[in-house]
């Protein structure tokens, strides 16, 4: 089945910097990576998407890159708030419409 | 709409009791998925279901853990007898698949559960 590793699992930035996080997937069939942010005590909620007919897409602050060749994704979140403060999971569709997630990123913007 | 409805949004119970958490999934939504989270095994699938039939349930831990969707509008997971190792937070989500794409997952508050 489909195997999604996340990186790094723990990431700290001043606020107003830039945030990257990266994910790798391992079944070439996957063609939807959702991100998704999780607030302490609160469902996981998506905050983009992209699908493998582009290679980039964005939405504010917020962009996801993918590279279907090297099999990973990447999240970018420029400058960075306190209520960026979260945990972000990265995803990839397998055959029958689930998802795998990867193990999660805890990202603190500091003030 | 009111989104993924999930209850109880917290159980507390003993070691060998029957836990069942329910969900409502987002109306017209074809696919139901139940999660577990945990701090060590981060988010995983248990279980999902198309048009109320089970797909695939090779998540689901073990024996103890049975999950149903009666209709569309409906579903339970169940947990007999319950351990102290299933202690974590239950999330249901739902989505909907137009022209055979993958949708997007729209997810439940989740269940606490504390199994003492």
């Amino acid at each position: 089945g489909e195997n999604v590793e996340q990186h790094p699992s723990t990431l700290s930035v001043q606020e107003g910097d830039s945030a990257v996080i990266k994910c790798t997937y391992s079944d070439s069939a996957s063609n939807y990576f959702p991100w998704y942010k999780q607030e302490l005590g609160k469902r996981p909620q998506l905050i983009i998407d992209i699908r493998s007919n582009v290679g980039e897409k964005k939405d504010q602050r917020i962009a996801v890159t993918l590279n279907k060749t090297a099999k990973h994704f990447s999240l970018h979140i420029t400058e960075t708030q306190p209520e960026d403060s979260a945990v972000y999971f990265c995803a990839a569709n397998g055959p029958a419409r689930q998802l795998t997630f990867g193990s999660g990123t805890q990202l603190t913007v500091l003030p | 709409d009111a989104g993924v409805i999930q209850s109880p949004r917290h159980e507390v119970t003993e070691m060998g009791q029957e836990v069942t958490l329910r969900c409502k999934p987002i109306s017209g939504h074809d696919y139901l998925f139940w999660y577990r989270q945990t701090m060590m095994r981060g988010l995983e699938l248990l279980i999902y279901f198309n048009n109320n039939v089970p797909i695939d349930d090779s998540g689901m831990p073990e024996d103890r853990f049975s999950a149903k969707m009666p209709n569309a509008s409906f579903s339970t997971l169940k947990i007999q007898p319950s351990e102290p190792r299933d202690s974590a937070v239950y999330f249901c989500a739902s989505s909907f698949t137009s022209g055979g794409v993958t949708d997007t997952q729209y997810f439940g508050p989740g269940t606490r559960l504390t199994v003492l």
